[in-house]
């Protein structure tokens, strides 16, 4: 079975300091793992995913995300926060190892607010 | 929001009624997906559908019904069925029937409310 925590209901910041929302996940094979972001009374939007290779991944709208295996951790990070980054963030993982199916299972989403 | 369109935005149904979600993409993607999002509760996957005229049930399907005759629509019908459908409703869509580490995109979702 497959599983992803977000630990933090919400994640309070002032604008300019670092940004960093938490994702631990459990498969039993190797991960896809997906951060998407939601804005009020709207759907979600892509931000990046980690496939394989490099455990530094990029996004858009200058967020990053570092996998570690041996954490089974993919944190999404962005050095300057902005107010405008206030929003509902999902974290979300996919088996490998399973069907060609694979189902998506998100976490319960952290609520960021960026305080000016 | 991609080109993925979901009708109407705010949905009004009685009790014992039966309602219908519209979900269309124009993104040529071959699978797509609804979810229910609950407060603090992520989302929860109702129905999938790899390609047309074939679907599969997630993890919550109990109460709703789908349809999926083109490949650029997959309607939701909510019906009398489930008890508790006052939610937010996302419409999803990826690309290719095997290729399970490409993203989903989402519609705007439709907010239903059971008077």
């Amino acid at each position: 079975a497959q599983s992803v925590a977000q630990p933090e209901d919400q994640v309070n910041v002032a604008e300019g300091n670092p940004l960093t929302v938490k994702c631990t996940y459990s498969v039993s094979g190797n991960p896809y793992l997906f951060w998407y972001v939601q804005y009020p009374n709207r759907g979600l939007q892509f931000l990046l995913k980690y496939i394989t290779g490099d455990n530094l991944v990029k996004g858009s709208y200058g967020f990053e995300a570092e996998f570690n295996k041996s954490q089974t951790s993919f944190h999404l990070k962005k050095p300057s926060a902005l107010v405008s980054d206030s929003a509902l963030y999902f974290c979300a993982v996919r088996d490998s190892s399973t069907d060609s199916w694979g189902k998506l299972q998100f976490g319960a989403g952290t609520q960021v607010v960026v305080t000016p | 929001d991609g080109g993925i369109t979901q009708s109407p935005k705010y949905l009004f149904r009685k009790e014992g009624q039966n309602v219908t979600l519209s979900c269309e993409q124009n993104l040529n993607h071959d699978a797509m997906y609804w979810y229910r999002q609950d407060p603090g509760q992520g989302l929860r996957l109702i129905y999938y559908s790899q390609i047309v005229n074939d679907f599969q049930k997630g993890d919550i399907a109990e109460g709703y019904s789908v349809s999926r005759e083109k490949k650029e629509s997959f309607p939701l019908t909510v019906t009398s069925a489930q008890k508790n459908p006052t939610a937010f409703y996302l419409c999803a869509s990826s690309i290719g029937q095997g290729e399970t580490y490409n993203e989903q995109f989402f519609g705007p979702g439709t907010r239903l409310t059971v008077l």
